[in-house]
């Protein structure tokens, strides 16, 4: 069965420090797709990042980074030199083949709090 | 930068009522959803719609739900008889064609508040 777990529900950090969002997945599928998505405080849904399971080279974006560890089934996301405005929940998820569509099974959530 | 739209952005409903929540997708895009995020919680897959027909709906997606895609750019979910735990937040996606695994992009949601 598809599942995305983040453990971590809340991390509150003061503005300029460095913060790891944990992500741990599981699928049955060997081709499967890894996402990160932010929920700023408005509401809406932004696409960060995705990811394919072949590729495990890790993304650099800016102060975004993405660390992909197929060995252990994680996806995570770091922000160095973390700013007010990232704070969000930030959701990670993964799409398979199973179900006959590419859903997006959602982990539930970590809540980012960066105070100044 | 094109982005999907969805209406109203707030809607409030007696419970038992019918609601229809509307969506205009992407506009060169061929696969859409339908989330629904309870307070708090997690997103949650409802459906997923292609060549105008449903191609994967959740335990959730019960026989209240059903969606359409009445024209060229609009995609409709519609509620029923609406209860009290249907109050949640909704979010539109859709993602383009080609090869797997295209990130799905999001409307701004409508909030459903059952009364």
């Amino acid at each position: 069965a598809q599942k995305v777990t983040q453990a971590q529900t809340e991390i509150s950090v003061v503005e300029k420090e460095d913060v790891t969002l944990d992500c741990v997945y599981e699928t049955r599928d060997t081709t499967y797709y890894l996402f990160w998505y932010k929920q700023p405080p408005s509401g809406e849904l932004v696409f960060l990042i995705r990811r394919n399971s072949f590729d495990e080279q890790n993304e650099i974006s800016g102060r975004y980074s993405w660390n992909f560890q197929k060995s252990t089934s994680s996806f995570n996301f770091t922000i160095t030199a973390s700013q007010v405005v990232d704070s969000a929940v930030y959701f990670c998820a993964l799409s398979d083949s199973q179900g006959g569509s590419e859903k997006l099974v959602f982990g539930k959530g970590t809540k980012l709090t960066v105070n100044p | 930068e094109p982005e999907v739209t969805q209406t109203p952005s707030h809607q409030v409903t007696q419970m038992g009522q019918e609601v229809i929540l509307r969506c205009v997708p992407i506009s060169n895009h061929l696969y859409f959803y339908w989330y629904r995020q309870i307070l708090g919680q997690k997103v949650e897959f409802l459906v997923s719609f292609y060549n105008n027909e449903i191609s994967e709906k959740s335990e959730i997606f019960d026989d209240q739900f059903s969606v359409e895609r009445p024209d060229g750019s609009n995609f409709t979910l519609k509620i029923r008889s609406t209860k009290l735990e249907d109050s949640a937040m909704y979010f539109c996606a859709s993602s383009g064609q080609g090869f797997r695994g295209q990130p799905q992009h999001f409307g701004d949601g409508t909030r459903l508040s059952i009364l």
